[in-house]
């Protein structure tokens, strides 16, 4: 198994633009996250789904965040509109079980 | 939620030396407590982790410690070589599940060789 995909690796953007982050799961898995990493705070769980269903959206920052799970083997983070704020490595992840297997990672800058 | 301290935000030990990262968190039903480390420009990886029905947990140069009675955990690598140089994440939470953990801000460890 290749392990967790995430595309793009890197994203480059105008303030105001649609951005959409994608990742694919490691086969088998039923729990999918996206985290978002910055300097001053980590790694912040912003929403994990369970069976493609969303299961605790809370970390989500604004209504400019969404998610989506059409299927096991694919969920996508959209921003909309995308504000320099927003400028940060965003992580996917996946697991079975207690351990949670990341994605590279897309590194998104918004300029 | 779960709040999640650690300490220090960055360290340095001479190759060799043993190196120490401290945790508290504030959820007392917390019962799984992972640490990841994540190298540069790298994904986290899951290196150890503990329950709270433990409170000592040992694989190799890597130990973990927990006091649930003080909410404290602790990562205890020894005889340190350069490639444990890396930022390492201690994480807590499993009162809903497993999955769900509320990160620390992360340790950056550097060791000198």
């Amino acid at each position: 198994d290749a392990g967790v995909i995430q595309s793009p690796r890197h994203e480059v953007t105008e303030m105001g633009q649609e951005v959409t982050l994608r990742c694919k799961p490691i086969s088998g898995h039923d729990y999918l996250f996206w985290y978002r990493q910055t300097m001053m705070r980590g790694l912040e769980l912003l929403i994990y789904f369970n069976n493609n269903v969303p299961i605790d959206d809370s970390g989500m920052p604004e209504d400019r965040f969404s998610a989506k799970m059409p299927n096991a083997s694919f969920s996508t983070l959209k921003i909309q509109p995308s504000e320099p704020r927003d400028s940060a490595v965003y992580f996917c992840a996946s697991s079975t079980g207690p351990e949670a297997f990341f994605g590279q990672g897309t590194r998104l800058t918004v300029v | 939620g779960e709040n999640v301290e650690q300490h220090p935000s960055t360290l340095s030990v001479q190759e060799g030396d043993s190196a120490v990262i401290k945790c508290t968190y504030s959820d007392s039903a917390s019962n799984y407590f992972p640490w990841y480390k994540q190298e540069l420009g790298k994904r986290p990886q899951l290196i150890i982790d503990i329950r709270s029905n433990v409170g000592e947990k040992k694989d190799q140069r890597i130990a973990v410690t927990l006091n649930k009675t003080a909410k404290h955990f602790s990562l205890h690598i020894t005889e340190t070589q350069p490639e444990d140089s890396a930022v390492y994440f201690c994480a807590a939470g499993g009162s809903g599940g497993y999955q769900k953990v509320t990160f620390g801000i992360g340790t950056k460890l550097q060791v000198i060789p």
